[in-house]
C-alpha cells in the first residue's frame, strides 16, 4: 500500500480535461510544498512534469498545471493528446523520518 | 545535457549482494544530492535512498524496506553513484533508476532520470 493515494486509473476523449487527485496527511502533502509528479510511458523511465506544488520544469506544456489544498494535491491535463496517455506518479517530502512518498500511481487512457 | 547511465544489474540469488553505478555526466556532479527509485515489475515507483552533496554532509537516507541492507555511496571525481544492496530478498526484484535532486539537505524533487537497471532476485 502507497503512502499516498491516486485513483488507479482515468480516462478522458482528445480535447478534454481530467484531474488526478492525490491524496496525503499532515505529515506529508500537507505540511510541505514539495509535492511533484511523473509522467511514465511503458517502458520508459519517468519524467519530471511538475515540482514543488504548481511548477513546470522548461519544455513541460502549459496543458499541465497542478494545486494542493490541505492533504490533497492535484494535476490537471487540460486538451488531452493521445501522446498524455501514460502512468502519473504523485511524490512528496515526508519529513525527516519517512523523507520521501510516492502514490501508487495513476493511468491515464485518452479514448 | 544531463545524462545519467546506470550499470551493474542482472540477476542475483537471495541473500547474496550486489553494487548498481550510476555514472552521471552534463552537470557539476558534487554540487547535487542522488536519489535512487525502485519499481518492481508491473507496479509503481518506490523511493530507496538519498544522499546529500558533500557541501551538506554527503549522509544518507533510506526507504524502512531498506534500511541496513542497502548503502548509498558517492565517489564525485568520477561523478559516480553506487548503490550498495546486501542480504537481497526476491522483493528486491525491480528496476532501478538513479535520479539526481533538486534538493539539498532534503529531497525536493527528482529532475533527472537514468534509464534503469533491472536487478532479479531469484533462486
Amino acid at each position: 500500500q502507497s503512502a499516498l493515494t491516486q485513483p488507479a486509473s482515468v480516462s478522458g476523449s482528445p480535447g478534454q480535461s481530467i484531474t488526478i487527485s492525490c491524496t496525503g496527511t499532515s505529515s506529508d502533502v500537507g505540511s510541505y510544498n514539495l509535492v511533484s509528479w511523473y509522467q511514465q510511458h511503458p517502458g520508459k523511465a519517468p519524467k519530471l512534469m511538475i515540482y514543488e506544488v504548481s511548477k513546470r520544469p522548461s519544455g513541460v506544456s502549459n496543458r499541465f498545471s497542478a494545486s494542493k489544498s490541505g492533504n490533497t494535491a492535484s494535476l490537471t491535463i487540460s486538451g488531452l493528446q493521445a501522446d498524455d496517455e501514460a502512468d502519473y506518479y504523485c511524490c512528496s517530502y515526508a519529513g525527516s523520518s519517512t523523507f520521501v512518498v510516492f502514490g501508487g500511481g495513476t493511468k491515464l487512457t485518452v479514448l | 545535457e544531463v545524462q545519467l547511465v546506470e550499470s551493474g544489474g542482472g540477476l542475483v540469488q537471495p541473500g547474496r549482494s550486489l553494487r548498481l553505478s550510476c555514472t552521471a555526466s552534463g552537470f557539476t556532479f558534487g554540487d547535487y544530492p542522488m536519489s535512487w527509485v525502485r519499481q518492481p515489475p508491473g507496479k509503481g515507483l518506490e523511493w530507496v535512498g538519498f544522499i546529500r552533496s558533500k557541501p551538506y554532509g554527503g549522509t544518507t537516507e533510506y526507504a524502512a524496506s531498506v534500511k541496513g541492507r542497502f548503502t548509498i555511496s558517492r565517489d564525485d571525481s568520477k561523478s559516480i553513484a553506487y548503490l550498495q544492496m546486501n542480504s537481497l530478498k526476491t522483493e528486491d526484484t525491480a528496476v532501478y533508476y538513479c535520479t539526481r535532486d533538486n534538493g539539498g539537505s532534503y529531497s525536493r524533487y527528482f529532475d533527472s532520470w537514468g534509464q534503469g537497471t533491472l536487478v532479479t532476485v531469484s533462486s
